[in-house]
């Protein structure tokens, strides 16, 4: 089945600066690949998704890109603001398929004022 | 619309006891996924209906079931619960079509 890496485990970086989240995944079918945000007691929130015909995706401060061929995509967060301070998932899966999302172990992001 | 609803929110049980959760989809949905969430394990696919029909399911013991109804609200249930069954449980529902699933606040259970 499906394996998803994420790293870092913890990220703190100055209030501003920018934030990136690295994942690999080991299914070379996984073709849809989206970011939850969790704050501490809420529920994961969808932040930005990416699939797999596309390269990049923006939505504000946030972006992702995806490397079908080194099987790995990332989160980029710019001018880092206190509000994201979060735990961040990236997960992947097969779009149409039934085995549901394969999580990493997520990103405990801090932002320092 | 409506977000993704659990309930309950808050359970305490026993060793041994079963407990039943449920959740209920954004309204047009008509996929549920259940996941586990823990600590250590992180975010784990417990199983998915869409339809009425498991379509397929995590590894996770028989303990764990699940059923659908035609409304699309989703049922989960474990029986003999263990220690180790202490988790948030996270149920998500989807379109469908496009993979993407909006979780709900999850059922925090506690066994004792």
């Amino acid at each position: 089945g499906e394996n998803v890496e994420q790293h870092p485990s913890t990220l703190s970086v100055q209030e501003g600066d920018s934030a990136v989240i690295k994942c690999t995944y080991s299914d070379s079918a996984s073709n849809y690949f989206p970011w939850y945000k969790q704050e501490l007691g809420k529920r994961p929130q969808l932040i930005i998704d990416i699939r797999s015909n596309v390269g990049e995706k923006k939505d504000q401060r946030i972006a992702v890109t995806l490397n079908k061929t080194a099987k790995h995509f990332s989160l980029h967060i710019t001018e880092t603001q206190p509000e994201d301070s979060a735990v961040y998932f990236c997960a992947a899966s097969i779009a149409g398929g039934a085995d549901g999302l394969t999580f990493g172990k997520g990103t405990h992001l801090i932002i320092q004022p | 619309k409506a977000g993704v609803t659990q309930t309950p929110r808050y359970l305490i049980k026993t060793r041994g006891q079963q407990v039943t959760l449920s959740c209920s989809p954004i309204s047009g949905h008509r996929s549920v996924s259940w996941y586990q969430q823990t600590p250590g394990q992180g975010l784990q696919f417990l199983f998915e209906y869409f339809s009425e029909t498991q379509r397929n399911k995590g590894n996770f013991p028989g303990r764990f079931s699940g059923r659908q109804f035609s409304n699309s609200r989703s049922e989960m249930n474990v029986s003999t619960l263990e220690l180790g069954d202490s988790a948030l449980y996270l149920c998500a529902s989807g379109a469908g079509s496009t993979d993407t699933q909006y979780f709900g606040p999850g059922t925090r259970l506690t066994v004792l």
